[in-house]
């Protein structure tokens, strides 16, 4: 069966960066893609940013453009979304979700457990 | 593209019949999702398209519209389906999404 399982909560100081990553099983790793999606404690989901694993295609949200990367590893099947420059306001949830078809965004399908980051003085 | 949900939030009770809308500044044809996130759990995917149920999604769930306006309908509240549920477009390639609708029982 389809499985996202992302990495560990983390804690970080303003200004700095993390990486978080996806691993993924149960598929075809490289004919889907992955969208990052982040909820701030108590409110609603927000999208970032897309990625082609097939392709390594981009597609950030304005909010973000110039702060994240999204990339993907197809020898370990793995999606990982780095957030530069962090402040309070990035305390939240980040989630991955597969991405049907080929073109941004897709359908969400298939979604990560979430990765709580705190970020934090 | 902003994507506004109606109602922010509504009590209902187990066996009612409950629609929850969602309405697009601009046409989107019908890139549509529909999605449930239980507390503390990652969201799922209920409806793509506006109208296709997603794989192992009960039939007590539907969606409907296009161009602007939709609906998710629950015919019949079960227990488990008191839960936020969240729109989201995929018409543009920046995806957005409403802002949520919270469930509860009533």
């Amino acid at each position: 069966q389809v499985q996202l399982m992302q990495s560990g909560p983390e804690v970080q100081k303003p200004g700095a960066a993390v990486k978080v990553s996806c691993k993924t099983s149960g598929y075809t790793f490289n004919i889907y893609g992955f969208n990052w999606v982040r909820q701030a404690p108590g409110q609603g989901l927000e999208w970032m940013g897309w990625i082609s694993a097939f392709s390594g295609s981009t597609n950030y949200a304005q909010n973000f453009q110039d702060r994240i990367t999204l990339t993907t590893n197809t020898s370990t099947n793995t999606a990982y979304m780095e957030l530069r420059r962090l402040t309070s306001d990035d305390t939240a949830m980040y989630y991955c979700a597969r991405a049907s078809g080929t073109t941004s965004p897709g359908d969400l399908d298939y979604w990560g457990q979430g990765t709580l980051v705190t970020v934090s003085s | 593209i902003q994507m506004t949900q109606s109602p922010s939030s509504l009590s209902a009770s187990v066996g009612d019949r409950v629609t929850v809308t969602c309405r697009a500044s601009q046409g989107i044809n019908t890139y549509l999702n529909w999605y449930q996130q239980q507390p503390g759990r990652a969201p799922k995917l209920l409806i793509y398209e506006a109208s296709n149920l997603h794989i192992g999604v009960p039939s007590r769930f539907s969606g409907g519209g296009s161009g602007t306006d939709f609906t998710l309908t629950i015919s019949s509240l079960q227990p488990e389906d008191f839960a936020t549920y969240y729109c989201l477009q995929t018409y543009s390639t920046r995806g957005s999404f409403g802002q949520g609708t919270r469930i509860e029982i009533k």
